[in-house]
């Protein structure tokens, strides 16, 4: 079946980056875009950006533009995701998310948990 | 940006009664665009309902979503046991592409 494998949670220091593994299995990779969504404590999920495996192309929301980098080893089957310059408010469970029609998401990682503390 | 607003934001009720959650849109949202998502305590987001109509794989048929333009439902006709969840409304649209709403909790009553 379709299964999306996140790598395990990290602690990180402030002004420090991080950098989340997805590896996908059950499917063929190439033909699925990925997508990146976090969800910080008591706030709403929130796009970040997704990368078209097929080719790499990638978007990012305006708002994680700059800082986010989305990447994929095809050979691997895993899409990477690292955010710099980690700042209190980037704590969260980070998601990756299969992209189904452009439109909504299916199937989930189970998440990774990312603590930025001094 | 697309605001999604959902009501209530906490709803209790008991096993086989009826749930009506509400997604209210800042702006007109087409009805292929929207999606609700089932979310319980310490796992992942799972589709629920996609095109505001349509089940997902796998998803009871007591699950129906409804709705046009900015008013979206999701209906759960008698509750089970392991329904009592979190569910977020998401749609699909312009910058930023993907948003969510902030979640109803489904608690028992």
């Amino acid at each position: 079946q379709v299964q999306l494998v996140q790598s395990g949670a990290e602690v990180k220091k402030p002004g420090a980056s991080v950098k989340v593994s997805c590896k996908a299995s059950g499917y063929t990779f190439t033909n699925y875009p990925l997508h990146w969504v976090r969800q910080a404590p008591g706030q709403r999920l929130e796009w970040m950006g997704w990368i078209n495996a097929g080719n790499g192309k990638t978007k990012y929301s305006q708002k994680f533009q700059g800082r986010v980098t989305i990447t994929r080893d095809t050979s691997a089957r895993i899409v990477y995701m690292e955010v710099s310059r980690l700042r209190s408010e980037d704590t969260a469970v980070y998601y990756c998310a299969r992209d189904q029609r452009s439109v909504w998401f299916d199937p989930w990682g189970q998440g990774t948990l990312v603590t930025v503390s001094s | 940006e697309i605001v999604l607003t959902q009501s209530p934001g906490t709803l209790s009720l008991s096993p086989g009664e009826r749930a009506t959650l509400s997604c209210r849109a800042s702006q007109s949202v087409s009805s292929s665009y929207l999606a609700w998502y089932q979310q319980k305590p310490g796992q992942a987001p799972r589709l629920l309902i996609f095109g505001a109509y349509s089940r997902a794989t796998g998803i009871p048929d007591r699950f129906s979503g409804s709705g046009s333009g900015t008013d979206f439902t999701l209906t759960i006709s008698r509750l089970e046991p392991e329904d009592f969840a979190v569910y977020y409304c998401q749609q699909y649209g312009s910058s930023p592409p993907y948003t969510f709403g902030q979640g109803t909790k489904l608690e028992i009553k």
